[in-house]
């Protein structure tokens, strides 16, 4: 999984709580990015990373911020969670931008009750 | 903005046949990715195609790109249990198909 570890795997939360998904690299990639999974969506970016403290939005941003203090961890936090963003979430990494393809981490599978 | 179509969504095939999964997307794009996700599994690289007519071919599958008709092709000879799974094309890497769950018949 070129070195990607996503923390937690599962988890289960209730509406409007805070919710922080943590993405941590080994491979020094420059590149970060969060996706989240739907049925009948395919995937979708919510934030991508091009270097410490360097963010942008994604397609589906609303709801999300995120956070990249150092090289390594690439964090995605819901401020207050909801239904709607019960989802698969998965982190990937890249080492040149769109010349090479995205490596993925294991995805994490977030439920809102 | 760029959107990005698949089709089909679904295929059921036999094994031993031939097939071609097809990626339009809306706005130039010199740049194409094709990616396989196992149920419940994570995604995995399978090509890059970062030119107009390059082609990528690993064993069963071969990838094409034509920058000026906006389409990537996926085609698969003589299917085999093995590539059952759901494919992405990806455009500019940001931007997913919404994938073609394939499905290899026995």
């Amino acid at each position: 999984d070129a070195g990607i570890t996503q923390s937690p795997r599962h988890k289960v939360t209730e509406t409007g709580t805070p919710v922080t998904l943590r993405c941590h690299q080994t491979e020094n990639h420059r590149y970060m990015y969060w996706y989240r999974q739907d049925p009948g969506h395919g995937l979708r970016l919510i934030h991508y990373s091009y270097g410490v403290k360097d963010t942008d939005k994604g397609e589906v941003s609303d709801g999300y911020s995120v956070s990249r203090s150092k090289t390594e961890d690439f964090l995605l936090t819901l401020e207050s969670a909801t239904s709607s963003q019960t989802s698969v979430y998965f982190c990937a990494i890249s080492e040149f931008g769109l010349e090479s393809p995205l490596h993925f981490g294991n995805g994490t599978r977030l439920t809102v009750t | 903005e760029l959107k990005v179509e698949q089709n089909p969504l679904f295929l059921s095939m036999q094994e031993g046949k031939n097939y071609t999964i097809y990626c339009n997307y809306s706005t130039t794009s010199d740049r194409l990715y094709w990616y396989r996700q196992d149920p419940g599994k994570s995604l995995e690289s399978l090509f890059v195609l970062l030119s107009n007519g390059a082609v990528k071919q690993e064993g069963r599958l071969m990838a094409s790109l034509d920058t000026k008709a906006r389409l990537s092709t996926l085609h698969i000879t003589a299917a085999v249990h093995d590539l059952s799974a759901t494919y992405f094309c990806a455009a500019e890497k940001l931007v997913f198909g919404k994938g073609t769950k394939l499905t290899v018949n026995p």
